[in-house]
């Protein structure tokens, strides 16, 4: 079955600094991988998509993610925080075929930015 | 900008009551979908929509029951709400063909006393 991890449920980053953020999934297949940011109280918003390609794909808000099929990882990046980027973030994998919009998701990651 | 409603965002009930969560969307998508989000938890979905009149259970299993008689509308309903039921509840929708891009409302957070 398919997966995602998302090993950090917590990370701290002082403003200005950079910023990893880890996502593993399950699947044989190339898969459709997504990163949603959750602001406290609202919905999600897509951040970046991957479905074959360019494995570096550029994202909104200034986000990047580099899918690596040998490691099984679709990790997101900024090289930048801002202290408006504390949120919560998903990476998602597309469950079946990819495109039926039907979302496995990890259990998130939740960004603060320390001033 | 995604134009997909949620209403209420908030709602407080007791124990037996009816409840339905509405969700619309305007851009004329196909695909809707809910998802159910427990506060530090990762989505769960609950109910799938790929066209007018067709519904179906996603893979987390949910007492309540969906609907699709305008390809506009996706209301979920509850008949008897339980304190279990207490969470947020998410609506989304994706158009048809498509990359599998979800475009979320802003959620229904449900309290069940």
């Amino acid at each position: 079955a398919q997966s995602v991890t998302q090993p950090d449920i917590h990370i701290t980053v002082s403003e200005g600094a950079s910023l990893e953020l880890r996502c593993n999934y399950s699947y044989g297949a190339t898969p459709y991988l997504f990163w949603y940011v959750q602001s406290p109280g609202q919905g999600l918003q897509l951040l970046l998509k991957y479905f074959s390609g360019d494995t570096l794909v550029q994202g909104i808000k200034g986000f990047e993610a580099e899918f690596k099929r040998s490691q099984s990882s679709f990790n997101l990046r900024k090289p930048s925080v801002h202290w408006s980027d504390a949120a919560e973030y998903f990476c998602a994998v597309g469950e079946g075929s990819g495109n039926t919009g039907k979302l496995i998701f990890g259990q998130g990651t939740t960004l603060q930015v320390k001033p | 900008e995604a134009d997909i409603y949620q209403t209420p965002r908030y709602l407080v009930i007791g124990t037996g009551k009816k409840i339905t969560l509405e969700c619309s969307q305007t851009m004329g998508h196909d695909k809707m979908y809910w998802y159910q989000q427990d506060p530090g938890m990762e989505l769960h979905l609950i109910h799938y929509s790929y066209g007018v009149n067709s519904t179906e259970k996603g893979d987390l299993s949910s007492e309540s029951t969906v609907s699709r008689i305008r390809t506009e509308h996706f209301p979920l309903t509850l008949e008897s709400a339980r304190p279990s039921h207490t969470s947020q509840y998410l609506c989304a929708s994706s158009p048809s063909p498509g990359s599998g891009e979800l475009f979320f409302g802003e959620g229904s957070r449900l309290t069940v006393l």
